[in-house]
């Protein structure tokens, strides 16, 4: 059984930098993407960016320039850093399992997500 | 990249049929059949439904399907149950970004 676990501070200043991290158990992460996705309370769900095994990234456009994602296999972790936040970053933040690829056929959809984790920008 | 639009509210009676749209661009829902539905609960995180369109994952009950004709994705549940009533996502996948839409709040009556 696959699970995600998102880790990380619950409060970050305003101008710093929040960082998180997400352990993949019950499968290997080497086979698939992974994305991050947040939401604000009582808002809709913004997807943040996907980071693929070999190490390449797509963001959001309008998050981009704040934007870092990573990847330890060793650890079987994907991590998030998004710097100079402000009070508008406050959100769940989730991490979930992206595009899985299987025999030459690739599958779209983010089957997979962690329970969340809160943050605060204060 | 703009949010793909979907109605803020639908409902329906229990056993009754509703579907929940999600209009896009060329650029988005219509230059890829890769439009995926959650379903989320409050205070839960967002379960996939429906993935590439059309197809439902291992586990998610038949009521659900999805459809896309040129820039709107639908969403289809039938025979409605309590359990239904929750907050529906569309996403629309491209080569460089994933976009989601605003959110449909649907109320089982």
């Amino acid at each position: 059984q696959v699970q995600l676990q998102e880790s990380g501070p619950g409060l970050v200043k305003p101008s710093e930098t929040l960082s998180l991290t997400c352990t993949v158990s019950g499968a290997s992460i080497n086979n698939y993407f992974w994305s991050w996705i947040r939401q604000p309370a009582g808002k809709g769900l913004e997807w943040i960016g996907r980071i693929y095994i070999s190490g390449g990234t797509n963001y959001s456009p309008s998050l981009k320039s704040r934007v870092t994602m990573s990847v330890d296999t060793s650890r079987n972790q994907f991590s998030l850093r998004l710097t100079s936040v402000i009070a508008a970053d406050t959100a769940v933040y989730y991490c979930a399992r992206d595009v899985r690829c299987d025999s030459g056929n690739c599958y779209y959809g983010l089957d997979i997500w962690g329970q969340g984790t809160m943050v605060t920008v204060s | 990249q703009s949010a793909l639009t979907q109605p803020a509210s639908v409902s329906g009676s229990p056993g009754q049929s509703i579907t929940i749209s999600c209009t896009g661009t060329s650029s988005d829902v219509g230059g890829y059949n890769y439009v995926s539905w959650y379903q989320q609960h409050p205070g839960k995180a967002p379960k996939l439904v429906i993935f590439d369109v059309s197809n439902r994952p291992s586990g998610v009950s038949n009521r659900f399907s999805g459809s896309k004709s040129g820039n709107t994705a639908s969403l289809t549940i039938s025979g409605l149950q309590a359990e239904d009533e929750a907050d529906y996502y569309c996403c629309s996948y491209t080569t460089t970004t994933t976009v989601f839409g605003g959110g449909t709040k649907l109320t089982v009556l």
